[in-house]
């Protein structure tokens, strides 16, 4: 089975663009989570998905926002991206979703703001 | 909100020594997972405790749940320069959202 495929691998913007993230999960997984690991941070959760709809969510400014297609591929959006958004973004996808169940991680989004 | 914490932020050990790392929460938690994080690689899943009291032991990795389901460990007996990495526990309760604790940046010395 593929793993959990995140594109594009690195991505270089200046403060006040926008910039979407792709995640496709392992197949069979509906959930996709997405999380923001910075150095100092750590992993911070962003959200969780789950047959299209919004499960959970991390205390993120509304500039942060995703969505799930039909066959569970996830996109993440930041708009009016801010230094401080310079991090990893993973998604990780798990079958049923929920935080009793394995995360199965992409390689991850290196995001730079410039 | 939940906190994880987890401690030591760094370790360095030589080869063939033991290592722990600790985690802890501020709430009971439903469960706590490990995962390990190579430089430059992705998190990858360890093992996930669910009992209060739980041990687990995967060769040289011993992982405990506390009896208040409030803290667990991660031992390594005899580390090896593959052990190398990031370790990280996650802890789930009624939020249902896991939290990271800051992770466990493990350098193994030959």
């Amino acid at each position: 089975k593929a793993g959990v495929t995140q594109t594009p691998r690195y991505l270089i913007k200046t403060r006040g663009q926008q910039v979407t993230l792709s995640c496709s999960p392992i197949s069979g997984h509906r959930s996709v989570s997405w999380y923001q690991q910075t150095p100092g941070q750590g992993l911070q959760f962003l959200f969780e998905y789950f047959s299209e709809t919004q499960r959970n969510k991390g205390n993120f400014p509304g500039r942060f926002s995703g969505r799930q297609f039909s066959n569970s591929r996830s996109e993440m959006n930041v708009s009016t991206l801010e230094l401080g958004d310079s991090a990893l973004y993973l998604c990780a996808s798990t079958e049923a979703g929920g935080a009793g169940q394995p995360q199965h991680f992409g390689d991850g989004t290196r995001l730079s703001i410039l | 909100g939940q906190q994880v914490m987890q401690i030591p932020q760094y370790q360095h050990v030589q080869e063939g020594e033991d290592f722990t790392t600790y985690c802890n929460s501020s709430t009971t938690l439903s469960n706590i997972q490990w995962y390990k994080q190579r430089p430059g690689g992705h998190p990858v899943f360890l093992i996930q405790l669910v009992k209060s009291g739980e041990v687990k032991k995967q060769k040289r990795l011993t992982f405990q749940f506390g009896e208040a389901k409030k803290n667990s460990s991660l031992h390594i007996t005899a580390t090896q320069t593959t052990d190398v990495g990031t370790y990280f526990c996650a802890g789930s309760g009624s939020a249902r959202q896991l939290t990271f604790g800051s992770g466990t940046q493990l350098t193994v010395l030959p």
